[in-house]
Parts: C-alpha cells; structure tokens; sequence
C-alpha cells in the first residue's frame, strides 16, 4: 500500500526537549508532506518535501527525505507544550490523492 | 487559518436519518476531498472532486454522496445515517503547484444514535 507508516505511535517528551518522528512507505512518491493536527480539529499543513529533495526546513521543523530507504523523518527542535498534538505524513504518489499514515502522538510536558 | 468552512460542527442524529455535512472554500481551488477519521486513527480518503460536476469515489468505501455544483462548495450526503457512521469527518481543498498543500476544516463530528 503506498500509506506511509509513522513510528513511533506517541512519544513524550519534556519542554526544551527535540522530538523526531519517523515516517516509511512502500512506493514511489512524488512528494511527502507532514501535517500537525489538534486534538478534534482539522489538519495543518506543516512541510511538503519533494521527491527530488534530502532537506527542508521551516522554523523549529526539519524534514529530512530518503529515497532509497523510502523513509522520512520530522525533527522539531526545541519543544514546546504548544506542539503536543498528532503529526501525519501524507504521501502523494502518481495520482491526485494524498494518503496518510495513522499519525505519531507528540506529548510535550511543561 | 484557512479559509475552509464546515458545517455543522457536531451532530448528533438517529438512525434513519438524512443529513448533509457542509463544506466551502473561498480560495477559489478545484480541488476538493472528504476524509473520515476515527478518534486516534488515520484519515481515509471517501470522496474527491477535481472540480464543478466532477467527483470521485475515494479508497474507503462509503454510502455516502457529494455533489459539485459551484467551486466553492463541496457537501456531502448520507440518505440513511447508521451507528457505523459515527465518526469525524473533514473536508479539505487544495493549493496547485509549488504549493501542493491541502488545507482542512474544522471537521464534522457526528455521532448517530
């Protein structure tokens, strides 16, 4: 299946801390993206990697892409209590749609 | 924040039910999803739309159905709401290239009694 699989599935840390979550697939992608998502509410759209790219970042976010290893990894630097939510990779392969995995759950503790 | 909108927030309905959940976007995109997620779970693409009078049936079979009138709207329909619909459902629209991004709602949290 081309969902990808985050891991691990939660994660605490503590405020100051970084946090890396890991995200395999299993096919070719066009990109990769991550998005955060609160709990009960809609996603936010974090980072989109391309398939031709190794590294982005964004603020505290780095988003590193593994083609061969068909891996990619989030590392938010320097937590905070605001960024406990769930995080999401998506993939987007050859057609329109996005497939995401089932999330890692990011718990900062101040 | 997006500019997506979702209506309503929560419903609580019974079965046998018909209801349609809102959704409209005022970024002007062509392309529209709903995605249903259970508490702690991953999204599952039901429908798509890449634009008025196109929609597509996504990878999780579902009785519901959409309708793509105007852009900017994108509802979506279950003629007979059943227990095993309960869950949150999102809508989401999104960027062209470079962007690519998907930007969600709010989401639907429906419960069915």
């Amino acid at each position: 299946s081309q969902q990808g699989e985050e891991d691990p599935q939660a994660l605490s840390i503590q405020e100051g801390e970084n946090a890396t979550m890991n995200c395999s697939y299993k096919t070719s992608i066009n990109n990769l993206q991550w998005y955060r998502q609160n709990s009960g509410r809609g996603l936010v759209h974090l980072i989109l990697i391309r398939s031709n790219e190794r590294e982005k970042h964004s603020g505290r976010l780095r988003v590193t892409l593994d083609t061969s290893k068909k891996s990619s990894s989030l590392l938010i630097t320097a937590s905070r209590a605001a960024d406990t939510a769930s995080y999401f990779c998506a993939i987007r392969g050859g057609s329109e749609k996005l497939v995401f995995g089932k999330g890692t759950k990011l718990t900062v503790n101040p | 924040e997006a500019d997506i909108y979702q209506t309503p927030r929560y419903l609580v309905i019974g079965t046998g039910k018909k209801i349609t959940l809102e959704c409209s976007q005022t970024m002007g995109h062509d392309k529209m999803y709903w995605y249903q997620q259970d508490p702690g779970m991953e999204l599952h693409l039901i429908h798509y739309s890449y634009g008025v009078n196109s929609t597509e049936k996504g990878d999780l079979s579902s009785e519901s159905t959409v309708s793509r009138i105007r852009t900017e709207h994108f509802p979506l329909t279950l003629e007979s709401a059943r227990p095993s619909h309960t869950s949150q459902y999102l809508c989401a629209s999104r960027a062209g290239p470079p962007s690519y991004e998907q930007y969600f709602g709010p989401g639907t949290r429906l419960t069915v009694t």
